[in-house]
């Protein structure tokens, strides 16, 4: 399983872009980076998920480096309600077997 | 909509006492595991199982117990706690065929004495 480094915590002004970085040097070639979120102590959400492409959703993108060793989580427009552990996880598709490191804890001030 | 529940949020037990976190979820999943967070820490894999029969051992299984007889539960037994169990217990269920998407409950909160 890939090791991963991610900043412990971050600060971003609300309605800024917030930037996530991780760190995945050792990321396999069919490992995906999943992201999760949890607020407060409530279970973690998915957020996104990509291989090597770049990736969109509702919530938010998902920047992949070419070598894969990096990625990068944006929020566009972070609210207060964005304030949460961000978690970056390796992971093959079809094992299951997701290891949650310790995040990077994202406060978004008013 | 129910999705994975989650049964006791809270209990207290004594050192050496036995008790069962339930787990069940109305998804139809193939995939449950069991993960614990303890305070300012990111969560750990104590077990998981990718269908009925199947069940596997993830970062921390010493002192838990799984089975999984049906696909809409996963019970996680604790056969004597101890102190170093003391935790929150979140469960989470993903369809088989999907490359992600872990739901997961809303914890359960164990305090051992």
């Amino acid at each position: 399983d890939a090791k991963t480094t991610q900043p412990t915590s971050m600060d971003c002004a609300e309605g800024r872009a917030a930037n996530l970085p991780c760190n995945h040097s050792t990321i396999s070639g069919n490992e995906y980076v999943y992201w999760y979120r949890q607020i407060h102590s409530q279970g973690p959400q998915y957020i996104i998920h990509g291989l090597k492409n770049n990736e969109t959703n509702e919530m938010a993108s998902l920047i992949i480096t070419e070598d894969r060793k990096s990625s990068t989580l944006i929020l566009p427009h972070a609210t207060l309600r964005d304030t949460a552990v961000y978690y970056c996880i390796p992971a093959t598709s079809g094992t299951y077997k997701y290891i949650f490191g310790t995040g990077t804890r994202l406060k978004v001030l008013a | 909509n129910a999705g994975v529940t989650q049964t006791p949020k809270f209990q207290v037990l004594k050192t050496g006492q036995s008790m069962t976190l339930q787990c069940a979820q109305d998804m139809n999943h193939e995939y449950m595991s069991w993960y614990r967070q303890d305070p300012g820490m990111g969560l750990r894999l104590i077990h998981y199982s990718v269908g009925a029969g199947i069940t596997d051992q993830g970062e921390v299984p010493n002192g838990y117990n799984v089975s999984r007889s049906t696909t809409e539960d996963f019970p996680l037994r604790l056969l004597s706690a101890a102190p170093s169990q003391t935790s929150v217990y979140f469960c989470a269920s993903s369809a088989q065929e999907h490359t992600g998407e872990l739901f997961f409950g809303e914890g359960s909160r164990l305090t051992v004495l």
